[in-house]
């Protein structure tokens, strides 16, 4: 079946250390997100790619990085630099990153924890 | 800038009744979309319903209909006949026309538990 697979689906990180976190999808998408959702709260965008080798800052991208090497992956990395890294990070992607009506599929997301 | 604002933190329904989830918003945009997403405790956001800002008719997909009403900038999702698996996290989002499709707007959500 065709969807997005994250991993890991729990993640401790002590301070300090970096952390990568995988976005696999076999939908055939050309564009990819990284959101960040906290307790309570709506989903927040870190970074978005919408072609191969080429990805641009979200509203809340300081401290994270992503690479976007090939057309099915888009890992995130959660740097020592990110202040307060302790949350719930979900991947998605669209078929049209520019269509009006065009949904977004997402993972199951990834619990980061810092210790 | 975009604004969604979804009041109810917290819903209760008994099985088999309907509820409306409330949701407002605010856009300088003349053209956008509304969706509404469903949050399970599996963490995993799944898409449930669109409207277009110029559609003519409220959408409908099964149980779900939205109630869409554009002078008050609203955009409430109804869900009829409820079931214990629609027990989840809701939440609305809005993009402008033409505005890349990760680039929405997300509401706080609100958590909705049906009761057997």
């Amino acid at each position: 079946d065709g969807g997005i697979t994250q991993s890991p689906k729990y993640l401790f990180r002590k301070e300090g250390q970096n952390v990568t976190l995988s976005c696999e999808q076999n939908l055939n998408h050309d564009a990819m997100y990284w959101y960040r959702q906290d307790p309570g709260q709506g989903l927040r965008l870190i970074y978005y790619s919408q072609i191969v080798n080429d990805f641009q800052k979200g509203d809340i991208a300081e401290g994270y990085s992503v690479s976007r090497e090939k057309k099915e992956s888009f890992p995130l990395t959660v740097t020592s630099a990110q202040k307060n890294p302790t949350a719930f990070y979900l991947c998605a992607s669209s078929g049209e990153a520019a269509t009006n009506t065009g949904e977004l599929f997402f993972g199951e997301g990834s619990r980061l924890t810092v210790l | 800038a975009q604004k969604i604002t979804q009041t109810q933190p917290g819903m209760f329904v008994q099985e088999k009744e309907a509820v409306t989830l409330d949701c407002t918003y605010d856009t300088s945009d003349p053209s956008y979309g509304l969706f509404w997403y469903k949050q399970p405790s599996s963490g995993e956001m799944i898409f449930l319903i669109y409207q277009g800002s110029y559609d003519q008719q409220n959408a409908t997909e099964g149980r779900y209909s939205l109630n869409f009403q554009k002078a008050r900038k609203s955009a409430n999702l109804v869900i009829s006949a409820s079931q214990l698996g629609d027990s989840a996290m809701y939440f609305c989002a809005m993009r402008g026309v033409n505005t890349n499709a990760g680039k929405s707007t997300f509401g706080d959500g609100t958590t909705l538990t049906v009761k057997p």
